[in-house]
């Protein structure tokens, strides 16, 4: 069965420390995707990035980067020089190509001090 | 553009009530889905739909019914609210698998509390 862990369940570092949050997924399949999602204190989930199974490409997307990595099955997320507003919630996801269900993780909850 | 939009935003039940939490998107999308997010914990899909006329079960479908009569809506009805049933529910949509060409959609959520 297809699965997703995000061991940290909740992280604080200090505004403008670098910070990795960390996703493994357990599948057999070859194709499938991966997502990241935000939850800001708000409570409105906000979608960040997809990656395909045949994508390992990384991605970094001004402070956001990620890192897919099929051998290990992680596809961690990091934040460069974090800010205060990176404060939230964040969710790893993942879906089967031949699935219609998104599996969400536990979600990792960030505090960025001041 | 509204996106995906959820009433109502927070509502109290007593046990025993039942309700019906509203989601519509004007994105044209086909498939749909509701979770349920409990205090601390990820989402959880109650249902969710490929188009209209079409419904499956997700994870946890017990005490919930849907209906997509047509594209644009997909109610979320509770016939006999529980305690077990308060937590924040979000709708979703996507127009097709939420894969590589298109994201899930969230709506803001609707708090509900069953007391």
């Amino acid at each position: 069965a297809q699965k997703v862990t995000q061991a940290q369940t909740e992280i604080s570092v200090v505004e403008k420390e670098d910070v990795t949050l960390d996703c493994v997924y357990e599948t057999r399949d070859t194709t499938y995707y991966l997502f990241w999602y935000k939850q800001p204190p708000s409570g409105e989930l906000v979608f960040l990035i997809r990656r395909n199974s045949f994508d390992e490409q990384n991605e970094i997307s001004g402070r956001y980067s990620w890192n897919f990595q099929k051998s290990t099955s992680s596809f961690n997320f990091t934040i460069t020089a974090s800010q205060v507003v990176d404060s939230a919630v964040y969710f790893c996801a993942f879906l089967m190509n031949r699935d219609d269900k998104i599996i969400f993780g536990k979600g990792t909850r960030l505090h960025i001090l001041p | 553009n509204a996106g995906v939009t959820q009433t109502p935003k927070f509502r109290i039940l007593k046990i025993g009530q039942s309700m019906t939490l509203q989601c519509t998107q004007d994105m044209n999308h086909n498939y749909m889905y509701w979770y349920r997010q409990d205090p601390g914990m990820g989402l959880k899909l109650i249902y969710y739909s490929v188009g209209a006329g079409i419904t499956d079960k997700g994870e946890v479908p017990n005490g919930y019914n849907v209906s997509r009569s047509t594209t644009e809506d997909f109610p979320l009805r509770l016939e006999l609210a529980a305690p077990s049933q308060t937590s924040v529910y979000f709708c979703a949509s996507s127009y097709n698998r939420g894969l590589g060409e298109q994201p899930q959609h969230f709506g803001d959520g609707t708090r509900l509390s069953i007391l």
